[in-house]
């Protein structure tokens, strides 16, 4: 089945650690995107990728660093220099800017819970 | 910039009640508008989605319409079931060239049905 999978489903970091967070999609989606969502709050855009090897910060891109080596995957790390790191972290994919708006929805992985120990 | 408003929640109704979520908008372009739905513990899913003035999306007896004038797309549902609980959430997307179809997202409205 076609679908973005994102792993862990749960994570936790120690005080100082990086860790990453993993999302693969099998749709040939050319665009890929991370958001964190705290409780309460609308989702918020991390980092995203238009296309293979370039991706742009979004709102609070601080703390956080991605890559885009391969079509399918889009890793986000979360670095020590993130400070408040607990979130729900959202992955999500779309066919491409080049597409007509009509047709470039953003389908959406399980997520990834991320807490601090 | 874009911005999107939802009405506060949380919305508690009783089964077969009529559901209206408020969602406002701003927008530099001509943008397409979304509802999408989460779950419990789940990612979101697209609900629906009106890409031009006077559209309406419908999905699962769902409808919202893109009213241009009022910059609005309210959520409506003459009925609700139980299963309708989880979080709603109104989204904006506005091509450009240096940002994508990168999404705007109000803060979402939790949504419980009792029996």
């Amino acid at each position: 089945d076609g679908g973005i999978t994102q792993s862990p489903k749960y994570l936790f970091r120690k005080e100082g650690q990086n860790v990453t967070l993993s999302c693969e999609q099998n749709l040939n989606h050319d665009a890929m995107y991370w958001y964190r969502q705290d409780p309460g709050q609308g989702l918020r855009l991390i980092y995203y990728s238009q296309i293979v090897n370039d991706f742009q910060k979004g709102d609070i891109a601080e703390g956080y660093s991605v890559s885009r080596e391969k079509k399918e995957s889009f890793p986000l790390t979360v670095t020590s220099a993130q400070k408040n790191p607990t979130a729900f972290y959202l992955c999500a994919s779309s066919i491409g800017y080049r597409t007509i708006l009509a047709k470039n929805i953003q389908y959406f992985g399980a997520g990834t819970r991320l807490s601090v120990l | 910039g874009n911005s999107v408003t939802q009405m506060e929640g949380p919305v508690t109704l009783s089964e077969e009640a009529f559901l209206t979520i408020n969602c406002t908008y701003t927008a530099t372009g001509y943008p397409s508008l979304f509802w999408y739905v989460q779950y419990p513990g789940e990612g979101l899913q697209l609900l629906l989605k009106a890409t031009k003035a006077d559209d309406k999306g419908s999905n699962k007896g769902f409808e919202a319409t893109y009213r241009k004038e009022t910059t609005s797309f309210h959520l409506e549902k003459g009925s609700v079931q139980v299963s309708d609980s989880a979080v709603y959430f109104c989204a904006l997307s506005v091509i450009g060239q240096t940002s994508g179809s990168r999404l705007t997202f109000g803060e979402g409205t939790q949504l419980t049905v009792n029996p």
